[in-house]
Protein backbone atom coordinates (compact mmCIF):
# COMPACT_ATOMS: atom_id res chain seq x y z
CA UNK A 1 0.00 0.00 0.00
CA UNK A 2 1.10 3.37 -0.67
CA UNK A 3 1.75 5.89 2.85
CA UNK A 4 4.07 8.61 4.23
CA UNK A 5 5.38 8.61 7.18
CA UNK A 6 6.34 11.24 9.64
CA UNK A 7 7.39 10.63 13.39
CA UNK A 8 4.32 10.13 15.15
CA UNK A 9 6.25 11.21 18.56
CA UNK A 10 7.00 14.55 19.31
CA UNK A 11 10.62 15.69 19.13
CA UNK A 12 12.27 17.29 21.20
CA UNK A 13 15.09 19.62 21.22
CA UNK A 14 17.64 21.66 23.59
CA UNK A 15 17.31 25.49 21.96
CA UNK A 16 20.48 26.22 19.42
CA UNK A 17 20.72 22.38 18.68
CA UNK A 18 19.77 20.87 15.00
CA UNK A 19 16.47 19.69 14.97
CA UNK A 20 16.26 16.63 12.18
CA UNK A 21 12.54 15.55 10.81
CA UNK A 22 12.04 12.62 8.79
CA UNK A 23 9.84 11.74 5.82
CA UNK A 24 9.41 8.34 4.24
CA UNK A 25 7.26 7.26 1.69
CA UNK A 26 6.75 3.93 0.21
CA UNK A 27 4.95 3.39 -3.22
CA UNK A 28 5.37 6.76 -4.74
CA UNK A 29 7.01 8.30 -7.93
CA UNK A 30 7.50 11.93 -6.58
CA UNK A 31 7.49 14.66 -8.84
CA UNK A 32 8.47 16.85 -5.48
CA UNK A 33 8.15 16.92 -1.61
CA UNK A 34 7.11 20.10 0.56
CA UNK A 35 7.49 20.89 3.79
CA UNK A 36 5.05 22.75 5.93
CA UNK A 37 5.01 24.24 9.46
CA UNK A 38 1.74 24.49 10.85
CA UNK A 39 1.24 25.85 15.11
CA UNK A 40 -1.83 25.43 16.55
CA UNK A 41 -5.32 26.44 15.09
CA UNK A 42 -3.92 27.44 12.21
CA UNK A 43 -3.23 26.63 8.69
CA UNK A 44 0.03 24.86 7.25
CA UNK A 45 1.98 27.18 6.47
CA UNK A 46 4.42 26.63 3.50
CA UNK A 47 8.45 26.87 3.63
CA UNK A 48 10.73 24.69 1.27
CA UNK A 49 10.13 22.41 -2.12
CA UNK A 50 12.36 19.78 -3.18
CA UNK A 51 12.18 18.31 -6.93
CA UNK A 52 12.94 14.48 -7.23
CA UNK A 53 16.39 15.55 -9.22
CA UNK A 54 17.35 17.81 -6.33
CA UNK A 55 19.54 16.19 -3.14
CA UNK A 56 19.55 19.22 -1.40
CA UNK A 57 17.90 22.72 -0.92
CA UNK A 58 18.57 25.31 1.45
CA UNK A 59 16.29 28.45 3.32
CA UNK A 60 17.96 30.49 5.81
CA UNK A 61 18.14 28.20 9.05
CA UNK A 62 16.30 25.38 6.83
CA UNK A 63 17.87 22.23 4.78
CA UNK A 64 15.91 19.78 3.56
CA UNK A 65 17.59 16.71 1.61
CA UNK A 66 15.91 14.19 -0.97
CA UNK A 67 16.96 10.76 -1.36
CA UNK A 68 14.22 8.90 -3.98
CA UNK A 69 17.02 5.72 -3.26
CA UNK A 70 16.03 5.53 -0.03
CA UNK A 71 12.40 7.21 -0.35
CA UNK A 72 13.30 9.49 2.19
CA UNK A 73 13.31 13.64 3.08
CA UNK A 74 15.24 15.32 5.94
CA UNK A 75 14.11 18.50 7.24
CA UNK A 76 16.81 20.33 9.41
CA UNK A 77 16.26 23.44 10.94
CA UNK A 78 20.10 24.53 12.34
CA UNK A 79 20.31 26.54 15.96
CA UNK A 80 16.62 25.85 16.65
CA UNK A 81 14.80 28.91 18.84
CA UNK A 82 11.59 28.00 21.02
CA UNK A 83 9.69 29.72 18.16
CA UNK A 84 10.11 26.98 16.25
CA UNK A 85 8.25 25.32 18.06
CA UNK A 86 4.97 23.74 15.77
CA UNK A 87 4.32 20.58 13.99
CA UNK A 88 6.16 20.11 10.63
CA UNK A 89 3.97 18.16 7.75
CA UNK A 90 5.53 16.95 4.52
CA UNK A 91 3.53 16.50 1.14
CA UNK A 92 4.03 14.95 -1.95
CA UNK A 93 3.24 15.71 -5.30
CA UNK A 94 3.34 12.61 -7.24
CA UNK A 95 4.43 12.21 -10.93
CA UNK A 96 1.36 11.39 -13.49
CA UNK A 97 -0.92 12.67 -10.34
CA UNK A 98 -2.98 15.59 -11.51
CA UNK A 99 -1.29 18.34 -9.28
CA UNK A 100 -2.58 16.19 -5.83
CA UNK A 101 -0.51 16.35 -2.80
CA UNK A 102 -0.24 13.47 -0.81
CA UNK A 103 0.49 14.60 3.32
CA UNK A 104 1.99 13.48 6.35
CA UNK A 105 0.46 13.55 9.35
CA UNK A 106 3.33 15.75 10.87
CA UNK A 107 5.51 15.83 13.60
CA UNK A 108 5.22 18.27 16.37
CA UNK A 109 8.89 20.05 17.59
CA UNK A 110 9.51 21.45 21.02
CA UNK A 111 12.27 23.83 21.31
CA UNK A 112 13.25 24.01 24.86
CA UNK A 113 15.08 27.07 26.26
CA UNK B 1 -1.70 40.74 -1.66
CA UNK B 2 -4.57 39.58 0.30
CA UNK B 3 -3.89 35.64 2.10
CA UNK B 4 -7.01 33.43 1.54
CA UNK B 5 -9.88 34.20 3.60
CA UNK B 6 -12.41 31.75 5.24
CA UNK B 7 -15.51 32.11 6.44
CA UNK B 8 -17.24 31.71 9.36
CA UNK B 9 -14.27 31.48 11.63
CA UNK B 10 -16.52 29.25 14.04
CA UNK B 11 -19.42 27.86 13.31
CA UNK B 12 -22.17 25.25 16.00
CA UNK B 13 -24.40 22.91 14.54
CA UNK B 14 -26.73 20.14 15.42
CA UNK B 15 -26.46 16.72 14.29
CA UNK B 16 -28.70 16.22 11.03
CA UNK B 17 -28.47 19.96 9.54
CA UNK B 18 -26.31 20.89 6.62
CA UNK B 19 -23.41 24.14 6.39
CA UNK B 20 -21.45 25.74 3.69
CA UNK B 21 -18.11 27.42 3.73
CA UNK B 22 -16.62 29.53 1.98
CA UNK B 23 -13.49 30.11 0.66
CA UNK B 24 -11.95 33.21 -0.75
CA UNK B 25 -8.57 32.32 -2.46
CA UNK B 26 -5.82 34.65 -3.40
CA UNK B 27 -6.27 37.12 -6.47
CA UNK B 28 -5.38 35.19 -9.48
CA UNK B 29 -5.02 31.50 -7.78
CA UNK B 30 -7.35 29.15 -10.13
CA UNK B 31 -6.54 26.25 -7.40
CA UNK B 32 -8.25 25.60 -4.34
CA UNK B 33 -8.41 22.60 -2.17
CA UNK B 34 -10.64 21.50 0.98
CA UNK B 35 -9.36 19.80 3.69
CA UNK B 36 -10.67 18.07 6.93
CA UNK B 37 -7.98 18.20 9.87
CA UNK B 38 -8.85 16.33 13.35
CA UNK B 39 -6.22 15.69 15.96
CA UNK B 40 -6.20 12.09 15.32
CA UNK B 41 -5.99 12.14 11.45
CA UNK B 42 -4.36 14.55 10.16
CA UNK B 43 -5.14 16.53 7.49
CA UNK B 44 -7.23 14.82 4.88
CA UNK B 45 -8.24 16.29 1.35
CA UNK B 46 -11.88 16.45 0.18
CA UNK B 47 -11.14 18.00 -2.91
CA UNK B 48 -9.51 20.46 -5.27
CA UNK B 49 -11.43 22.52 -7.74
CA UNK B 50 -9.63 24.59 -10.55
CA UNK B 51 -10.82 27.10 -13.08
CA UNK B 52 -15.06 25.82 -11.82
CA UNK B 53 -13.89 21.84 -12.19
CA UNK B 54 -13.67 19.56 -9.87
CA UNK B 55 -10.19 18.60 -10.49
CA UNK B 56 -9.13 16.35 -8.01
CA UNK B 57 -11.48 13.78 -4.81
CA UNK B 58 -10.73 12.76 -1.28
CA UNK B 59 -12.08 9.39 -0.31
CA UNK B 60 -14.85 11.09 1.60
CA UNK B 61 -18.75 10.61 0.96
CA UNK B 62 -21.01 12.40 -0.83
CA UNK B 63 -22.40 14.08 2.10
CA UNK B 64 -19.41 16.55 1.38
CA UNK B 65 -19.45 18.46 -1.99
CA UNK B 66 -17.85 21.69 -3.20
CA UNK B 67 -18.28 24.21 -5.96
CA UNK B 68 -16.24 26.88 -7.33
CA UNK B 69 -17.32 30.22 -8.86
CA UNK B 70 -16.22 32.06 -12.19
CA UNK B 71 -14.23 34.40 -9.85
CA UNK B 72 -12.18 31.41 -7.90
CA UNK B 73 -14.25 31.96 -4.96
CA UNK B 74 -15.39 28.36 -3.61
CA UNK B 75 -17.69 26.97 -1.60
CA UNK B 76 -17.98 23.72 0.25
CA UNK B 77 -21.25 22.10 1.73
CA UNK B 78 -21.91 19.26 4.39
CA UNK B 79 -24.89 17.81 4.68
CA UNK B 80 -26.50 15.64 7.33
CA UNK B 81 -24.07 16.77 9.64
CA UNK B 82 -22.92 14.03 11.99
CA UNK B 83 -20.82 14.26 15.12
CA UNK B 84 -17.17 12.92 13.27
CA UNK B 85 -17.44 15.94 10.88
CA UNK B 86 -16.36 18.40 13.83
CA UNK B 87 -12.98 19.56 12.78
CA UNK B 88 -10.78 22.63 10.97
CA UNK B 89 -11.83 22.90 7.75
CA UNK B 90 -9.13 23.91 5.84
CA UNK B 91 -8.92 25.63 2.14
CA UNK B 92 -5.80 26.08 0.49
CA UNK B 93 -5.22 27.93 -2.74
CA UNK B 94 -2.65 28.17 -5.05
CA UNK B 95 -1.74 29.17 -8.92
CA UNK B 96 -2.45 25.24 -9.55
CA UNK B 97 0.00 24.70 -12.47
CA UNK B 98 3.66 23.53 -13.11
CA UNK B 99 4.52 27.17 -12.33
CA UNK B 100 3.05 27.68 -9.21
CA UNK B 101 2.74 24.47 -6.84
CA UNK B 102 2.63 25.34 -2.98
CA UNK B 103 -0.45 26.33 -1.50
CA UNK B 104 -1.36 28.92 1.06
CA UNK B 105 -4.11 28.52 3.51
CA UNK B 106 -6.44 29.88 5.05
CA UNK B 107 -7.27 30.27 8.92
CA UNK B 108 -10.08 27.47 8.81
CA UNK B 109 -13.38 26.85 10.04
CA UNK B 110 -13.41 25.39 13.49
CA UNK B 111 -16.97 23.26 12.91
CA UNK B 112 -18.74 21.62 15.90
CA UNK B 113 -21.64 19.63 15.88
CA UNK B 114 -23.61 18.59 18.83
Amino acid sequence: SQKIEQNSEALNIQEGKTATLTCNYTNYSPAYLQWYRQDPGRGPVFLLLIRENEKEKRKERLKVTFDTTLKQSLFHITASQPADSATYLCALRLLDSNYQLIWGAGTKLIIKP
Amino acid sequence: KAGVTQTPRYLIKTRGQQVTLSCSPISGHRSVSWYQQTPGQGLQFLFEYFSETQRNKGNFPGRFSGRQFSNSRSEMNVSTLELGDSALYLCASSPGTSGGVEQYFGPGTRLTVT
